[in-house]
């Protein structure tokens, strides 16, 4: 167990539909990231937060877009949903400068229909 | 120039055997390459990294090996174990542009008992 919580674990929506992803990091963790698994894509890294602020972007649709509260947990929301945004969502967190030790939480599948 | 190329998709090895994945990498930017370990319905865990500045790394039955000059690294599981099955990325990352890790394809591996 990595001490990563995300919520919920399954999400099954229509297209069209906005769904929010939430995650909670390690305890002390103040960076959190968020990533997005797909048979076709693989691995792709989304958007990184660092105590509340942005502080790296990937290819992450207009569509997408996640904060970070106070609190320091993170949510990422998705609208307009596709069938082609079903996949597995990973939020990681790390200590704040710790960039290469990233601890993986155990994702939300999404299944859009 | 920022892809993470990895083979094989899938690897089957006999208890005991040793197991090996190559990656290539094209940015000689990247300046941090860990590889994560995933178990089904898992998020990716770290196994184990390497600094380009260091040739090889060894932490119990894992190594890496690193070729600056070739830009490929690669992990060896010696003694591999049925419970090594599992899907193994590599990755890779620029440290001061934040924690947006760039995965390999991934490669499934087997360890028949």
């Amino acid at each position: 167990d990595s001490g990563v919580t995300q919520t919920p674990k399954h999400l099954i929506t229509a297209t069209g539909q906005r769904v929010t992803l939430r995650c909670s990091p390690r305890s002390g963790d103040l960076s959190v990231y968020w990533y997005q698994q797909s048979l076709d894509q693989g691995l792709q890294f989304l958007i990184q937060y660092y105590n509340g602020e942005e502080r790296a972007k990937g290819n992450i649709l207009e569509r997408f877009s996640a904060q970070q509260f106070p609190d320091l947990h993170s949510e990422l929301n998705l609208s307009s949903l596709e069938l082609g945004d079903s996949a597995l969502y990973f939020c990681a967190s790390s200590l704040e400068d710790r960039y290469n030790e990233q601890f993986f939480g155990p994702g939300t599948r999404l299944t859009v229909l | 120039q920022q892809q993470v190329k990895q083979s094989p998709q899938s690897l089957i090895v006999q208890k005991g055997g040793i197991s090996i994945i190559n990656c290539a990498y094209e940015n000689t930017a990247f300046d941090y390459f860990p590889w994560y370990q995933q178990f089904p319905g898992k998020g990716p865990a770290l196994l184990i990294a390497i600094r380009p500045d260091v040739s090889e790394k060894k932490e119990g039955r894992f190594t890496i090996s690193f070729n600056k000059s070739a830009k490929q690294f690669s992990l060896h599981i010696m003694d591999s174990q049925p419970g090594d099955s599992a899907t193994y990325f590599c990755a890779a990352l620029i440290y001061n542009q934040g924690g947006k890790l760039i995965f390999g394809q991934g490669t499934e591996l087997s360890v028949k008992p």
